[in-house]
């Protein structure tokens, strides 16, 4: 089964700094979709980005982008110009194109300083 | 409304009791997905629908757990006979169709269950 590692519980970043977040996983599969998914204190989910493994440009959503590894299986998350409102937990997630559950890390809890 | 929905937001319950949790999908949405998130940890499977074929219930921890979902409708998480174990936020989620694995998956805002 593929796992999902998020080896950083807790980060914190200065406001208007930037922030990688790490995500490692593991498959045996060569098509996959990667995900990252921000969950403030509200609990709600809401998707920050996502990655097709077949396309070797990295993503980009405004100040949210990745650094897509294929070959190491690294999927981590670079915020810039961090806002307070960045702060909450972020899920690093793995989707299989076979399999339907979505896979997700333990998480990485941001905290952001004014 | 707009987004998904679940009821209860907060259930607490007295270990052995049966619970109900509910979540209302996007309107449209075939594919519905139930997980679990423990404290500090990050969201596990539990059930999966797409529309009328059979679920996908690979995730349920124990055959006290159940789901049901009719059409693509409405959907009930079943807990019977609750034990400390199963205190979590209970997480649903909704998508457009669930074999297209790039399809975003819109998330409740989750049923916060305590069992004492």
């Amino acid at each position: 089964a593929q796992t999902v590692t998020q080896s950083q519980p807790e980060m914190s970043v200065q406001e208007a700094e930037t922030v990688t977040l790490s995500c490692t996983y593991d498959t045996s599969e060569s098509d996959y979709y990667l995900f990252w998914y921000k969950q403030p204190p509200s609990r709600q989910m809401i998707l920050v980005i996502r990655q097709e493994a077949y396309k070797q440009q990295n993503a980009t959503e405004n100040r949210f982008s990745v650094n897509f590894q294929k070959a190491a299986k690294s999927f981590s998350l670079k915020i810039s110009d961090s806002q307070l409102g960045d702060a909450a937990m972020y899920f690093c997630a793995y989707r299989s194109t076979i399999t339907t559950p979505m896979r997700f890390g333990a998480g990485t809890r941001l905290t952001v300083k004014p | 409304g707009a987004g998904v929905s679940q009821s209860p937001s907060n259930k607490v319950t007295e270990k052995g009791k049966d619970v109900e949790l509910r979540c209302d999908p996007i309107s449209g949405h075939t594919a519905l997905y139930w997980y679990r998130q423990r404290l500090g940890q990050g969201l596990e499977f539990l059930i999966y629908f797409q529309g009328n074929s059979a679920p996908d219930k690979s995730g349920l921890p124990s055959d006290r757990f159940s789901a049901e979902r009719t059409g693509e409708s409405v959907s009930t998480l079943t807990i019977q006979r609750t034990q400390q174990e199963d205190s979590a936020v209970y997480l649903c989620a909704s998508s457009l169709r669930g074999r297209a694995s790039y399809n975003e998956q819109f998330f409740g805002p989750g049923t916060r269950l305590t069992v004492l």
